[in-house]
């Protein structure tokens, strides 16, 4: 049980497009996902807490308007790259946690994005 | 700020040995912490939770939590080659910004089981 999952693996796109990366909770509803970015040898870091049916609530320094995240269901979250750019590349990864439950947060299997 | 700190390490054990990775937080009112394994160039994966105070066993692994002393360590008996990781520990808190709960992450600390 509480199995997350991420589309795509992995992507490489052009400087100036965007990128839409999709995170599902595939056995159980997760009223909350959020949405972490891991530099290579760096530690995770939240970009963004998105809660269904509303607004993401975005960490200091993360610009909303650039990493647009949507929470459509209780079992899909997506976070859309806006006008990609090479510094943009980075591990994006979700975790969803269950319904009524502000503690355990199960992970996506990530997402490799590649900005040329 | 509020902060969970761990040794970044390499931990470098032999195998067949135990392994102890440690880990202080900040927030004196966090009430549950986690253990996540992460392999290179994958996400992480939970591999212990533990809520109060004292020992909290699952197989080889041994979690320990002093609420007191703002520590959580974890134990990995019989330690295996395939357990060479980096290991994450993450605690509950409330931001400061956001005023929502949500996991703060240590750094990590890698792990090297020496066959």
């Amino acid at each position: 049980g509480a199995v997350v999952s991420q589309h795509p693996s992995w992507v490489i796109c052009k400087s100036g497009t965007s990128v839409k990366i999709e995170c599902r909770s595939l056995d159980f509803q997760a009223t909350t996902m959020f949405w972490y970015r891991q530099f290579p040898k760096q530690s995770l870091m939240l970009m963004a807490t998105s809660n269904e049916g509303s607004k993401a609530t975005y960490e200091q320094g993360v610009e909303k308007d650039k990493f647009l995240i949507n929470h459509a269901s209780l079992t899909l979250s997506t976070l859309t790259v806006t006008s990609a750019h090479p510094e943009d590349s980075s591990f994006y990864i979700c975790s969803a946690t269950v319904a009524g439950d502000y503690n355990e947060q199960f992970f996506g299997p990530g997402t490799r994005l590649t900005v040329l | 700020q509020k902060e969970v700190e761990q040794n970044s390490g390499p931990l470098s054990v032999p195998e067949g040995a135990i392994a102890s990775l440690n880990c202080t937080y900040s927030d004196r009112v966090s009430q549950s912490f986690f253990w996540y394994r992460q392999y290179s160039g994958k996400s992480p994966e939970l591999i212990m939770s533990i809520y109060s105070n004292g020992d909290k066993e699952d197989g080889r692994f041994t979690a320990q939590l002093n609420k007191a002393s703002q520590y959580v360590s974890l134990l990995i008996r019989d330690s295996q080659p395939s357990d060479s990781a980096t290991y994450l520990c993450a605690v509950n808190m409330r931001g400061e910004d956001t005023g929502r709960r949500a996991l703060t992450f240590g750094s990590g600390t890698r792990l090297q089981v020496q066959p």
